[in-house]
């Protein structure tokens, strides 16, 4: 049952420490989102990846945010340094697109929770 | 003004009754996704449907492109249904998805 794996599920930290988050896809896709959730604003799209090459990270804060596929099989998201207003639920997804304009459905991790004291 | 609007927003039902959410957007799209979000917070896709009705057990989803309206309903709804249901519309060829602020379902035994 293939399935997205996203680590650790759960972390807590204090601000202005470092936060690596990684996200397993599914084996195949080749297509990689990072979302944000909170309670706020709901599900963001912070950035996304094909074929291992950054589309788009227009929702990214730039100068705290980073997001990387080093290789096809992982892919991360740091925060460097962390701030209370970045805690929130942090969801990893995978899909395979083509060349066309259609969408392909989309299969979510099970979320990194994170909570910045 | 929120490019994707649903409603309700929460919705309380009672057992077997067919319920109905809708989604409203005002971007140019080439795809519409439902998605599933338990109260534990998995997230699962339902449906992704660019023209016509899609079913799925008891779950139909309907979209009028013209309009720029899908709907979600359910039938024989069950308090296993009780989540989150959220509407996500696809502009591009990209894949990039623009959010609903999400229904809250609660189904009665």
């Amino acid at each position: 049952d293939a399935r997205v794996t996203q680590t650790p599920r759960h972390k807590v930290t204090e601000m202005g420490q470092e936060v690596t988050m990684r996200c397993q896809p599914i084996l195949g896709h080749n297509t990689v989102f990072w979302y944000r959730q909170t309670m706020m604003q709901g599900l963001e799209l912070l950035a996304y990846f094909r074929n291992r090459a950054p589309l788009d990270d227009s929702g990214m804060p730039k100068d705290r945010f980073s997001a990387e596929m080093p290789d096809a099989t992982l892919a991360t998201l740091k925060i460097q340094p962390s701030e209370p207003r970045d805690s929130a639920v942090y969801f990893c997804a995978s899909g395979f697109l083509g060349d066309g304009k259609f969408i392909g459905t989309q299969y979510f991790g099970p979320g990194t929770r994170l909570l910045v004291l | 003004k929120n490019e994707v609007e649903q409603s309700p927003q929460n919705l309380t039902a009672q057992e077997g009754e067919f319920i109905t959410i809708n989604c409203s957007y005002s971007v140019g799209i080439s795809a519409l996704h439902w998605l599933q979000q338990h109260p534990g917070g998995g997230i699962v896709s339902l449906f992704m449907l660019s023209s016509g009705k899609k079913k799925h057990g008891r779950l139909i989803a309907t979209i009028n492109i013209q309009e720029k309206h899908s709907s979600l309903h359910i039938t024989a709804s069950h308090p296993r249904d009780s989540a989150v249901y959220i509407c996500a519309v696809g502009g591009g060829s990209q894949g990039n998805l623009i959010f609903g602020k999400g229904t809250k379902l609660s189904v009665k035994p």
